[in-house]
This record gives C-alpha cells, structure tokens and sequence, in this order.
C-alpha cells in the first residue's frame, strides 16, 4: 500500500522558533497533499492544501504566514511553524490520496510539536 | 469546518461482542470513510462508501450510510482486544483527493479483554 512518512515525529522548542515538519509519499507521486492538526483527545482540523507546483489554499481561520507550506517535489511537502507559541502545540499530520483510489487517503505517522 | 458527529463518544465493550458507532454530517457529500486512529499515532484508513452506495462489508466491518439522513454506521463484530483505538468519520465533498477530509469528533472504543 501507498505510504507516506513523516520527519521529525516529535519535536520540542522554545516559543519564537520555527519549526519545520517534512511530509514524504515513499512509494507514489502526490501533487496534492493536505496537513491537519489535532488537540489532545480531539479531532482532526484540516488546516491546509498543498499543491505541488502552486500555492497552498488553507483552511478559514488558519494564518498562511504562521503556518507556510511548501510543496518541493511531487513526493514531498514541508509545514514551517513560524514564531512557535505554546498553543501552536499539537499533534500535525499529514495525508496524500493514494494511487489506486485518489478518495483515499494516506496519512503520515504524524509530529507531536511541543512548544515550551 | 468540523461537521462529523459521532456517537458515542467513548464506548467500552467485553471482546467478542459487537460495537456499533454513528455519525452524522450536514453537506452534501461525495463519499465517507471510516478511520482507526490508535493513541497518539496516524490514521488508518478502514473503509470507503460512496453516496450512491448503502452497505458496504469489509472482514469484521460494515458500513452503513444513509444519505437521506445524512448518517452512517459502522459496526464491527467479534471484537479484540486489538480493536481499542479511536474510530473517526471522515467525508469528502468531491471525488479524486482534490478536497481535505472534514472529520467527525471521533468514538475511544475500548475493547475489555
């Protein structure tokens, strides 16, 4: 099956850095992946759409400068948290549709981003 | 926006019994799927059912969905202990990956060995 990784899978900083979470699809191309964040014993909250070759679309109510996206290649998107705060601490994961049945998607292991 | 509601929200089972687990949207959609989540991990995709669909049947699972109700079951029978994970709703609006998810709140199913 299609698998999608993602680096690191936890990372502490201090508030004011920036924080940057790779997304990989390790065995398929993906010119469209998505990233979500969950809060502790919640669901999961759309937060983006990256597409390879063009800029992301986010989500109401989500701050495309605090949270840019980048879509590199066809098998890899990156989420840069900027100027981190406590409350950006969260669990982020990231999905691409898969080969066989693009309504399906792949998610990535997800990061657990603890921001002191 | 958040539009998935499922029901319960926490269920706890003896194993070998079956554990059913709703949800309901709002919008139109495209299709829903079913996801395991176990704690702290990623998502596991377990079954897809399209609008024009009613049940749909995979090993343990059945799904259910009810588009004039806007509501959908899933039901797992015999279950494990392995089973206990949280399950989440899951729909599209449109076809072929071009939209994100929009996830229900989610049932902790806890299967008591």
């Amino acid at each position: 099956g299609a698998v999608v990784s993602q680096h690191p899978s936890w990372v502490i900083c201090k508030s004011g850095t920036s924080v940057k979470i790779e997304c990989r699809s390790l065995d398929f191309q993906a010119t469209t992946m998505f990233w979500y964040r969950q809060f502790p014993k919640q669901s999961l909250m759309l937060m983006a759409t990256s597409n390879e070759g063009s800029k992301a679309t986010y989500e109401q109510g989500v701050e495309k400068d605090k949270f840019l996206i980048n879509h590199a290649s066809l098998t890899l998107s990156t989420l840069t948290v900027t100027s981190a705060h406590p409350e950006d601490s969260s669990f982020y994961i990231c999905s691409a549709p898969g080969r066989g049945s693009l309504d399906t998607q792949y998610f990535g292991p997800g990061t657990r981003l603890t921001v002191l | 926006s958040q539009q998935g509601e499922e029901d319960p929200q926490a269920l706890s089972i003896q194993e070998g019994e079956n554990a059913t687990m709703n949800c309901s949207y709002k919008t139109s959609i495209n299709n829903l799927q079913w996801y395991r989540q176990n704690s702290g991990r990623g998502l596991v995709h377990l079954i897809l059912i399209r609008s024009n669909e009613r049940e749909k049947h995979s090993g343990r699972l059945r799904v259910t969905l009810d588009t004039s109700k806007k509501s959908s079951s899933l039901l797992i029978t015999a279950s494990r202990a392995a089973d206990t994970a949280s399950y989440f709703c899951a729909t599209g609006l449109s076809g072929g990956g071009a939209d994100g998810l929009t996830f229900g709140k989610g049932t902790h199913l806890i299967i008591q060995p």
